[in-house]
């Protein structure tokens, strides 16, 4: 089944740019679909960051447009996000996600970045 | 953008009962980009619903979703102890493309 997996540094410095990667098993990119990061700061709810096609088509959430960049490697079968000029309000468990038609699903099991300095 | 109201925030309830959760959208939403989600403490969260009332791969049939237009409703037929959770709408705008999630109903153990 198609899985995927979230990886990066725990803690970014304020102001540095956060730098995550979701690798995909159990299904290739290039076969479709679009692909999603979501992020949850502690104890809050679920913000959309953006998503990206196979293709390197992106679109992201207005409200963080400015900072994000998401890319895709289709040979090595994942998608990263960066995030830049980093604050505390930026603390969040970050996940991805395959955005199936026009909901997520799987989700990767999530990764805590603490920006902190 | 769209912005969605989930009410109650907290909903406190017994196993056995049954479970209303609203969602509503500021404006109308394409019932096919309707989704919900299930969400355990340190877990990620799950697909219960999608397409406003279809259920997800191994989603139990006291899970059932409805609505249309700016009103949806996610209803737990008979709790069991392992709904408790966070629950969350999620609705996808093509015009721009968009996302956005509701704030989220807490269900607790009564």
């Amino acid at each position: 089944q198609v899985q995927l997996q979230e990886s990066g540094p725990g803690l970014v410095k304020p102001s540095e740019t956060l730098s995550l990667t979701c690798a995909v098993s159990g299904y290739s990119i290039s076969s479709g679909y679009y692909w999603g990061w979501i992020r949850q700061p502690p104890g809050k709810g679920l913000e959309w960051i953006g998503s990206i096609y196979h293709s390197g088509s992106t679109y992201y959430n207005p409200s963080l447009k400015s900072r994000v960049t998401i890319s895709v490697d289709t040979s090595k079968n994942q998608f990263s996000l960066k995030l830049s000029s980093v604050t505390a309000a930026d603390t969040a468990v970050y996940y991805c996600a395959r955005l199936k038609l026009g909901w997520f699903d799987p989700w990767g099991q999530g990764t805590l970045v603490t920006v902190s300095s | 953008e769209i912005v969605l109201t989930q009410s109650p925030g907290t909903l406190s309830l017994s196993p056995g009962e049954r479970a209303t959760l609203s969602c509503r959208a500021s404006q109308s939403v394409s019932s096919s980009y309707l989704a919900w989600y299930q969400q355990k403490p340190g877990q990620a969260p799950r697909l219960l619903i999608y397409g406003a009332s279809s259920r997800a791969t191994g989603i139990p049939d006291r899970f059932s979703g409805s609505g249309s237009g700016t009103d949806f409703t996610l209803t737990i037929s008979r709790l069991e102890p392992e709904d408790f959770a966070v629950y969350y709408c999620q609705q996808y705008g093509s015009s721009p493309p968009s996302i956005t999630f509701g704030q989220g109903t807490r269900l607790e153990i009564k």
